[in-house]
C-alpha cells in the first residue's frame, strides 16, 4: 500500500517571498504521478501541480514548482512571489499509473500574511 | 465544461438517521470517486467506481455506508444508520480513464454534521 506524508501541519511566509512544501511517499510501483492539490475554505480541491515519475525533469506552473527526488521518494512543493490568494490548505497525493485510487497526504496549512 | 456537482452542501442529522448525498461527475468521466475528509485531516478513499462498476471500496464500512453508479453517469452514497464520528466532509471526484496522466476533479464536497 502506498503512503504519503506531510510533515508540516502549518507553514506561514510574508506575501512575494518564497516558500517550500514538502512531501514523502512510500512505494514499491515504479510508474506512478503525484500531485499537489489546494484546498481553499470553500473545500474545492484545485489541481496546482502534477509530475509523472518516469520524468526526470521537474515540472512547473507559473509560481509553483516541484523538486522531485525519485530516488529519495520526495517531492516538494516550491511558491515563489506568494500571493494572499495562496493561503489554503496543500495536499500530496499519489496515483499509480494504473488510474487507481489517489492517496493523500495529511495537509500542510498555508497562511500568507501581507 | 460544467465541474462536478454535489449535493446537498451542509447535512445535519441525528445520529441513527440515515442520509443521501449525491454526485453528479463530469461528463464522459468513467472513473468517480468518493472521498471521507475528516476535519484536519487529508481524504480517504470510500468507493471508486469505473463506469457503473466497483473498483475499489476496501475502507467502505459496509455495514452503515452503501453507494451505488446507476448507468455509469450520477452516483449516490449513503449512510444508514449514522454515527458521530461520521460527521466529515463528502467529496466527490471524477477522472477521464481514458486518458492515462489526467487529474481527479473534485466537487465542492457536502459537509455532513451528525449530532
Amino acid at each position: 500500500a502506498q503512503t504519503v506524508t506531510q510533515s508540516q501541519p502549518e507553514m506561514s511566509v510574508q506575501e512575494a517571498e518564497t516558500v517550500t512544501l514538502s512531501c514523502t511517499y512510500d512505494t514499491s510501483e515504479s510508474n506512478y504521478y503525484l500531485f499537489w492539490y489546494k484546498q481553499p475554505p470553500s473545500r474545492q480541491m484545485i489541481l496546482v501541480i502534477r509530475q509523472e515519475a518516469y520524468k526526470q525533469q521537474n515540472a512547473t506552473e507559473n509560481r509553483f514548482s516541484v523538486n522531485f527526488q525519485k530516488a529519495a521518494k520526495s517531492f516538494s512543493l516550491k511558491i515563489s512571489d506568494s500571493q494572499l490568494g495562496d493561503t489554503a490548505m496543500y495536499f500530496c497525493a499519489f496515483m499509480k499509473k494504473s488510474g487507481s485510487r489517489l492517496t493523500f497526504g495529511e495537509g500542510t496549512q498555508l497562511t500568507v500574511n501581507p | 465544461e460544467a465541474g462536478v456537482a454535489q449535493s446537498p452542501r451542509y447535512k445535519i442529522i441525528e445520529k441513527r438517521q440515515s442520509v443521501a448525498f449525491w454526485c453528479n461527475p463530469i461528463s464522459g468521466h468513467a472513473t468517480l470517486y468518493w472521498y471521507q475528509q475528516i476535519l484536519g485531516q487529508g481524504p480517504k478513499l470510500l468507493i471508486q467506481f469505473q463506469n457503473n462498476g466497483v473498483v475499489d471500496d476496501s475502507q467502505l464500512p459496509k455495514d452503515r455506508f452503501s453507494a451505488e453508479r446507476l448507468k455509469g453517469v450520477d452516483s449516490t452514497l449513503k449512510i444508514q444508520p449514522a454515527k458521530l464520528e461520521d460527521s466529515a466532509v463528502y467529496l466527490c471526484a471524477s477522472r477521464d480513464s481514458g486518458r492515462a496522466n489526467t487529474e481527479a476533479f473534485f466537487g465542492q464536497g457536502t459537509r455532513l454534521t451528525v449530532v
